[in-house]
Formats: structure tokens, sequence, C-alpha cells
């Protein structure tokens, strides 16, 4: 299964940007990019997804590697509010019987500080 | 739209009960899955389905059952709860596996004492 590697914590302050790295080297062609994120006491929220070419929306950016081997999320200004733990996911290999899955790792806990 | 709907919120059991957590979702969502999140640990994947009449293990699936008899509803049985089932419930659900966002539930809060 394709798995992903992220370091365990990073800080920033607030107002600037962050940038937080995840390595995916076995991920396969047809393998989106997700990122999902999780508040303290909160369940997972969705944050970004790709598959080839950057992408942007409301919360963050995403910037893929041409290879396709690692990816990083862009929060463009950091605010207390994104203080969280932030999951990089692929999907698992394909099952015959089942389909596939979503596993997520242990993510990156994203210190915000004032 | 509802979205995810997970219920109860909270639960206390006492080992060796069983009992049921309900997930429901209404967004004509293929995919659902159910994972367990301990304190200050990942979440970890216990069942999912792709459908309805299909479903499949995940990383830890021993002492819970899952079916999956309709597209909307996907309940997670503990057949006899043990100490080490306390955890946070997390149900998800998505059109397809991997090119769309999952859609969580706020999560069930379980205690086995």
């Amino acid at each position: 299964d394709a798995k992903t590697t992220q370091p365990n914590s990073m800080e920033s302050n607030e107002e600037e940007p962050v940038h937080l790295p995840c390595n995916h080297s076995t991920i396969s062609g047809t393998d989106y990019i997700h990122w999902y994120r999780q508040l303290p006491s909160q369940g997972p929220e969705y944050v970004i997804h790709g598959l080839t070419s950057n992408v942007n929306n409301r919360m963050a950016s995403l910037a893929i590697a041409e290879d396709r081997k690692s990816s990083t999320l862009i929060l463009h200004r950091a605010t207390l509010r994104d203080a969280a733990v932030y999951y990089c996911i692929l999907r698992d290999e394909w099952r015959e019987t089942s389909g596939s899955r979503l596993t997520f790792g242990e993510g990156t806990q994203l210190t915000v500080n004032p | 739209n509802a979205g995810v709907t997970q219920t109860p919120k909270f639960q206390v059991l006492k080992t060796g009960q069983s009992m049921t957590l309900q997930c429901a979702q209404d967004m004509n969502h293929e995919y659902m899955s159910w994972y367990r999140q301990d304190p200050g640990m990942g979440l970890r994947l216990i069942h999912y389905s792709v459908g309805a009449g299909i479903t499949d293990q995940g990383e830890v699936p021993n002492g819970y059952n899952v079916s999956r008899s309709t597209t909307e509803d996907f309940p997670l049985r503990l057949l006899s709860a043990a100490p080490s089932q306390t955890s946070v419930y997390f149900c998800a659900s998505s059109y397809s596996v991997g090119n769309q966002p999952q859609h969580f539930g706020d999560g069930t809060r379980l205690s086995i004492l």
C-alpha cells in the first residue's frame, strides 16, 4: 500500500505562511493526494486534494512535485485556529472484491504561536 | 442536508455488553468507513464499504462487525465490549475512494468500564 511520511510536529507564528511537507514515494499514477486536518476535540475535516497540478481553495494551497513523490500543503497566513493535526493520505491498493480504502497515518501536529 | 450523522454521541458500557453505533448519510455516497481514535493517537480504520452489500476489514477489525444493507446506513456493532475498545469512533463517507473528499461525522465517545 502506498504510504506517506510526514514530520511529527511543526511550529509557526501567527500570520506567517506554513509549509507542511509530505513524502509519498510509492504513489501510483492514479492516486489523488488528500489533506485533512483535525482540530482539538473535533472530527477530521477535509482541506484539499489534487492529482498532478497545484490546487488552491479558500483554506489552503497544495503544491505537488513534478514526479508526484512529494507534496506540500501551504497555509498562506496561519491563524491560531489553524493549530491542528494535519494528515496527508493516499488511497490504499485496490482489492478486487472490496475496492480500496483510505487509511490515516499519524499526521503532523501544527502549533501556531501568537 | 444533514451530512453524516452518528448516534449516540456518548455511551458508557460495561465489559461484555454489546451495542451498535449508528451512522447514516444523506448524500448518496457509495463509500463509507469507520475509524477509531484513541487518546493522543491517529485514526485507525476498522471496517469500510464501497457500496451496499460490500464490506471489508480495515486495520483493526477484531471485535467489530459491520453490514451495509442500504446506501445510507453503515452500523458498527461491538460484539462483546472490552476496555480496550474505549475510544472515539468516527464514521465517514464519500462518493468514491481516493478522488473525492470524505465527510466525517461528529464522532461517538465510547467508554467501556
